[in-house]
């Protein structure tokens, strides 16, 4: 079956970091495959974060990100990580992995989503 | 930065139409796509390329996009088709990918 599968939820302090990961399950990840991660706050609109190519590596962030995000990838291991840094509680949301094979600025494959709590 | 405005909510009755707009600035000159989701559960893309289904979405799925103002339309709603509804489109000028404010769809 064609999936992402991720990492199980996560309970940060403020100031920690996170590293959440993006697994690919029956494809592999190649030049052509652009994984993008986008977080959802409680009650809000998804939010695009940035994406990375999962075979060569190359990554764009969305300008609220930069600095913040980091986004990397393990074409052997077809695996994609985010890991965002400096969290505050406004960082609580739950995470999530897509895939745009549309070639249309569309996600046409999501992850399960992580939950990624931010509470002293 | 650009935005894109949905109305926060749209009722139907079962077998009617529902209609959910989308607003921005020279919406029609981009590709607009369509999310559905349920409570819980990761969302779903309905409509990609302003009007096409992708594999497995129902006919019942439709969408136009013209001028500033892009529309999803479900022809014959069903109770299975309460869910969130968010559109997004791409900003050029960020080379960033934008939601709408989101759309509760409540099937009476």
């Amino acid at each position: 079956q064609v999936q992402l599968v991720q990492s199980g939820a996560e309970v940060k302090k403020p100031g920690a970091s996170v590293k959440v990961s993006c697994k690919s399950s029956g494809f592999t990840f190649t030049a052509l495959s652009v994984i993008h991660w986008v977080r959802q706050a409680p009650g809000q609109r998804p939010e695009w974060m940035g994406w990375i190519n999962g075979g060569n590596g190359n990554t764009k962030y969305s300008q609220k990100f930069q600095g913040t995000v980091i986004v990397s990838t393990d074409p052997s291991a077809n695996t994609v990580y985010m890991e965002l840094s400096s969290l505050r509680s406004e960082d609580t949301a739950i995470y999530y992995c897509a895939r745009d094979s549309s070639g249309y600025y569309a996600f046409d494959m999501w992850g399960q989503g992580t939950k990624v709590i931010v509470s002293s | 930065s650009y935005g894109l405005t949905q109305p926060p909510s749209v009722s139907v009755s079962p077998g009617q139409t529902a209609s959910i707009t989308c607003s921005g600035d020279k919406l029609g000159d981009r590709y607009v796509c369509w999310y559905q989701q349920k409570p819980g559960q990761s969302p779903v893309l309905v409509i990609f390329q302003d009007r096409k289904r992708p594999s497995g979405i129902p006919e019942r799925f439709s969408g136009s996009s013209s001028g500033n103002t892009a529309t999803l339309t479900i022809i014959g709603t069903q109770a299975m088709d309460e869910a969130d509804y968010y559109c997004q489109a791409w900003d050029s000028t960020t080379a960033s990918y934008v939601f709408g404010t989101g759309t509760k769809v409540t099937v009476l």
